[in-house]
This record gives structure tokens, C-alpha cells and sequence, in this order.
């Protein structure tokens, strides 16, 4: 079921500026995952957040994940043309990963 | 590095035919999954794997059927495809608790 839901759903911003993507969810969940899209390929798992955490940091990449408001955003900092992709969130409402809800994604373009 | 490879990129069939999406898998991951993509609508789960053999409908099962007869490959059968499902097809694998790791997906368009 598609439950995780990016906003904003498209982006333009300018190489080193940073970019802030959103996502809601309606239900409980056990993890969220952020994940990357290259055009016309696969999706790239970028990042982790189980439900009991607040904040994680990889890189660049900068993840916080409200519980009580059923939120999490992304950042990238410091972007790079590198980084134009769709952004997509996935939570997994059991333990494991057997049944990930994905989000419609978020396309962000890095203007060199 | 873990590769999911699928056979193909693109693919062009008629309505009606029986088609073949197949996925494989190097890193002995216990759970394969296939989705589909559409603008507007994000990834859909239609089936999942997670042992040889065995196999559990997604969100959108219906048209389609799997088949995992060894724990490397998981294909995707579209019985009597449909111009409906005209879409991009990602397969995905993983262990119980590790990320997802998808291929680079098959483009179908169905005539």
C-alpha cells in the first residue's frame, strides 16, 4: 500500500545550495529509508532511520524523523549537479523488510 | 557488491502474449521483490519472495504471477500481457534486515 508521501514533489535549486525533501506517513512504522533514482535506473539506498531514532547523519545526507508527527525530511547539503535524481521514502511497518510502502518520490534538479 | 540483474532493459510485446520478466541475484539474499512504476503513481509492490518457492501477493498481484525455483532468480510471468501494463518493472532483493537492492529495471510496453 502507498503509504509515504514527498513533499515537495519537484525541486530546481542551485549547485551548493541545500536541498529539503519531506515525507508523511499515515501509519506506524518499524524503519524509514530514503532511496535515490537515477533517470531510467534503479533505486539506490541512500539511508536508514529506525523508529526509535531522531536524527542520522551519512555524508551529506542529513535525516530526521518525527513519530508523533509522522514526518521525516531529508537534506542534502552542499549540492552537487551529481545529485539531481528522484528522492523516494519507504517505510517499513514490520520488523524487516519484506514490505516496504514507497512514496510517490521527489524530483530534485541541481542547476551547475 | 551486491548486483540484481535483469535480462532485459526494454522490451516490446503484443497484447496477449505470454511474457517473461526474469531477475537474478548475487548475494544469497533470502527476499526478492517485483514492483512496477508509473508517473504519478511512485513504486507498487506486485509480488514478493522470501524463500525458494515461496511467495506472497503484493498491492497490485493481479494479471501477474512469480516463480522462485532457485534462490538466485525470481521471474516475473505476465500470463496474457495487456496494454495496461505498459509500465517499467523493478526487481529488488534483500536480507531480513538489510536495504533494498534493485536492478536497473525493464521498460515494457505492450502493443
Amino acid at each position: 500500500s502507498q503509504q509515504g508521501e514527498e513533499d515537495p514533489q519537484a525541486l530546481s535549486i542551485q549547485e551548493g545550495e541545500n536541498a529539503t525533501m519531506n515525507c508523511s506517513y499515515k501509519t506506524s512504522i518499524n524503519n524509514l529509508q530514503w532511496y535515490r533514482q537515477n533517470s531510467g535506473r534503479g533505486l539506490v539506498h541512500l539511508i536508514l532511520i529506525r523508529s526509535n531514532e531522531r536524527e542520522k547523519h551519512s555524508g551529506r545526507l542529513r535525516v530526521t524523523l518525527d513519530t508523533s508527527k509522522k514526518s521525516s525530511s531529508l537534506l542534502i547539503t552542499a549540492s552537487r549537479a551529481a545529485d539531481t535524481a528522484s528522492y523516494f521514502c519507504a517505510t517499513a511497518l514490520g520488523y524487516g523488510n519484506n514490505r516496504l510502502a514507497f512514496g510517490k518520490g521527489n524530483q530534485v534538479v541541481v542547476i551547475p | 557488491d551486491v548486483k540484481v540483474t535483469q535480462s532485459s532493459r526494454y522490451l516490446v510485446k503484443r497484447t496477449g502474449e505470454k511474457v517473461f520478466l526474469e531477475c537474478v541475484q548475487d548475494m544469497d539474499h533470502e527476499n526478492m521483490f517485483w514492483y512496477r512504476q508509473d508517473p504519478g503513481l511512485g513504486l507498487r509492490l506486485i509480488y514478493f519472495s522470501y524463500d525458494v518457492k515461496m511467495k506472497e501477493k503484493g498491492d497490485i498481484p493481479e494479471g501477474y504471477s512469480v516463480s522462485r525455483e532457485k534462490k538466485e532468480r525470481f521471474s516475473l510471468i505476465l500470463e496474457s500481457a495487456s496494454t495496461n501494463q505498459t509500465s517499467m518493472y523493478l526487481c529488488a532483493s534483500s536480507s531480513f534486515y538489510s536495504p533494498l537492492h534493485f536492478g536497473n529495471g525493464t521498460r515494457l510496453t505492450v502493443t
